[in-house]
């Protein structure tokens, strides 16, 4: 059964800051890896899909990277902002299933 | 495109009515919905995996005569909460596969509140 592990389940920095989120996964048999962002009391953002046979992703200051042999994944956030606080949750699916998630990171960018 | 709406978005009932929750893919048809369930400060959870003109498939552990779940066309899956109790109370989120491309997408949610 696919389980999904991300760390740190929390983090503090100042604004400005470059950093790295970690999401590792049990069975490398994935077919999309995928990054949303989920502010509190609200739905899901999705940010960013990696297909299995890409190696990363970017969209403006993230970046997400896909080593599927080790399952992991990381998501690059590069001078982070206030408005980055938020909770980032990683998933992942096989051909025609649902995604699987992890329990999160809940970041905090204080100005 | 690929637009997932849900509804109602909030809804307060009383222990032990029924809760119906709706999903709609708006653009686009959906021969599979899946439903989610978060509990406060958890992740998601799968509930059930729906198909279009079958019955859904459950996860372990979600009982199917308490979440009933109904995806009778191409753009709608219902998920009804039978006899709510304050424990069902929690954040219920659907999405919709868009076929030909493996991507789920997510409705914004149900917020349901059981007193």
């Amino acid at each position: 059964k696919q389980e999904v592990t991300q760390i740190p389940a929390a983090l503090s920095v100042p604004e400005g800051e470059n950093l790295v989120l970690n999401c590792s996964f049990t069975d490398s048999a994935i077919y999309n890896l995928q990054w949303f962002r989920q502010d509190p009391g609200k739905g899901l953002t999705s940010l960013l899909l990696i297909q299995s046979s890409q190696r990363e992703q970017t969209s403006g200051r993230l970046n997400a990277s896909l080593d599927k042999s080790s399952g992991r994944s990381t998501l690059y956030i590069a001078a982070s902002q206030p408005g980055d606080s938020a909770t980032y949750l990683c998933a992942v699916n096989q051909a025609g299933t649902a995604l699987i998630f992890g329990k999160g990171t809940t970041l905090s960018v204080s100005s | 495109g690929a637009v997932v709406s849900q509804h109602p978005s909030w809804v307060i009932c009383k222990s032990g009515t029924s809760v119906k929750i709706e999903c709609r893919s708006l653009d686009f048809q959906a021969t599979t919905m899946f439903w989610y369930r978060q509990f406060p400060k958890q992740s998601l959870m799968l509930m059930a995996t729906s198909n279009e003109g079958s019955k859904a498939t459950y996860e372990q552990g979600v009982e199917k005569d308490k979440f009933l779940i109904n995806h009778a066309s191409l753009t709608l899956s219902t998920l009804t909460v039978t006899s709510a109790h304050p424990e069902d109370s929690s954040f219920y989120i659907c999405s919709a596969f868009l076929r030909g491309t493996e991507t789920q997408y997510f409705g914004p949610g149900t917020r349901l509140l059981v007193l």
